[in-house]
């Protein structure tokens, strides 16, 4: 079964922590990126990397961290610098430039 | 700055109706543009792209029209049902680079009964 998974589904935070949302994907993907969306707004990039030990800010990175160590995994870090964390966070994935991105499910992040 | 706007934000339509979202784009560089349906609680999934040389491309009950010189396209859902009940998503990619990834605001449709 091919697919993109992202744990947790829930993560809770409290301020001053640093979390880490899992992103992983065995569809033999590129590219890997992560969004963020806000009530009411579209999908906005934080990170995006199209090959391993590479990645790029997207518009919103400030406060976030990546890495991508393996092809499959693209962990994004929330770190204490990120003012306003609380949001649904969306990892996606896709096979080269502007080719269809595979969304995963989905982590809902709160901070407490 | 909203390179892509998208309208309505909200749609209610009956069952069996015609729904139509609107997007129109600024940056004449997109060369894809998608269209995510996405459910509560779930990531969003694609439900139909066009590439600007073609007008319209219909899949099913979903037809993308497209207006390269106005640089609008549209989403109609024809005979519109409750299941079709969703938030949807515009998009439009540049395949020379991902700085240009930009989505709609996002619009949720309710198909009532």
């Amino acid at each position: 079964d091919g697919g993109i998974t992202q744990s947790p589904k829930y993560l809770f935070r409290k301020e001053g922590q640093n979390v880490t949302l899992s992103c992983e994907q065995n569809l033999n993907h590129d590219a890997m990126y992560w969004y963020r969306q806000d009530p009411g707004q579209g999908l906005r990039l934080i990170y995006y990397s199209q090959i391993v030990n590479d990645f790029q800010k997207g518009d919103i990175a400030e406060g976030y961290s990546v890495s991508r160590e393996k092809k499959e995994s693209f962990p994004l870090t929330v770190t204490s610098a990120q003012k306003n964390p609380t949001a649904f966070y969306l990892c996606a994935s896709s096979i080269g430039r502007a080719n269809e991105q595979f969304f995963g499910p989905g982590t809902r992040l709160t901070v407490l | 700055q909203q390179q892509v706007k998208q309208s309505p934000q909200s749609l209610i339509v009956q069952k069996g109706g015609i729904s139509i979202i609107n997007c129109a784009y600024e940056n004449t560089a997109f060369d894809y543009f998608p269209w995510y349906q996405q459910f509560p609680g779930k990531g969003p999934a694609l439900l139909i792209a066009i590439r600007p040389d073609v007008s319209e491309k219909k899949e099913g009950r979903f037809t993308i029209s497209f207006n390269k010189s106005a640089k609008q396209f549209s989403l109609h859902i024809m005979d519109s049902q409750p299941g079709d009940s969703a938030t949807y998503f515009c998009a439009a990619f540049y395949s020379g680079g991902y700085q240009k990834v930009t989505f709609g605001i996002g619009t949720k449709l309710q198909v009532i009964p």
